[in-house]
């Protein structure tokens, strides 16, 4: 079944630590969004990819960095997770040519 | 500077009745717009869109009017259930620089009372 798969669900974490976020997808879509969503506000977009070895930064700047090596493969990083950190992290596919994004279930990063 | 706004953080709709949800847009640049669907700790659901070059679409219960005049677009569902509780923002699509992004609303908490 295609679907977007986001681990860790939930991540409490102290200050100073380094974390990776996974997201990997079996929907065969070229392009992948991760985006940063506090409680009762917008999603800002942090970070895209139209294709392997392809990133850009989003509209939200972002400490965090991405790779994409492998086309179903979109990691986010934090070298150095700080309280201001903390937020619900959210990536997104979408087909080349098309406009609607699909979503995965988020990670909610707590950095105490 | 917000260029999608919903202005009501809440609604609350008797069960099937209609629910109305609001969303007013600044860019004259958008061309594509989406509604999706968050439930708590969840992603968000597509539930459908429209084209700048339509006024109306529908899927079921779902119906999407666009005002392009007014910068306005508004979702529809009737008639109101239970499961529709949760949390549905508007999207806008707008090409940038050659990247296509999606520009969100702040989000409308639906909540259907039995």
């Amino acid at each position: 079944e295609a679907d977007i798969y986001q681990t860790p669900r939930y991540l409490v974490i102290g200050t100073g630590k380094k974390i990776t976020l996974e997201c990997s997808q079996t929907m065969g879509h070229d392009k992948m969004y991760w985006y940063q969503q506090d409680p009762g506000m917008e999603l800002h977009l942090i970070h895209y990819s139209y294709g392997v070895n392809s990133t850009e930064k989003g509209d939200l700047s972002s400490e965090s960095t991405v790779s994409r090596i492998r086309t179903e493969h979109f990691p986010l990083t934090l070298e150095s997770a700080r309280p201001s950190h903390t937020s619900q992290y959210l990536c997104a596919t979408a087909r080349a040519g098309v406009k609607t994004q699909y979503f995965g279930p988020g990670t909610r990063l707590l950095v105490l | 500077d917000q260029q999608v706004k919903q202005n009501s953080p809440s609604l609350s709709v008797q069960e099937g009745r209609i629910s109305i949800l609001n969303c007013d847009y600044t860019n004259s640049m958008f061309d594509y717009f989406l509604w999706y669907k968050k439930y708590p700790a969840e992603g968000p659901t597509f539930l459908i869109s429209i084209s700048s070059i339509k006024d109306k679409n529908e899927d079921g219960r779902f119906t999407v009017f666009l005002n392009k005049s007014a910068k306005h677009l508004s979702l529809h569902i009737v008639p109101s259930q239970p499961g529709d509780s949760a949390v549905y923002f508007c999207a806008a699509s707008e090409e940038d620089e050659g990247a296509q992004k999606l520009v969100f609303g702040q989000g409308t908490r639906l909540t259907i009372n039995p």
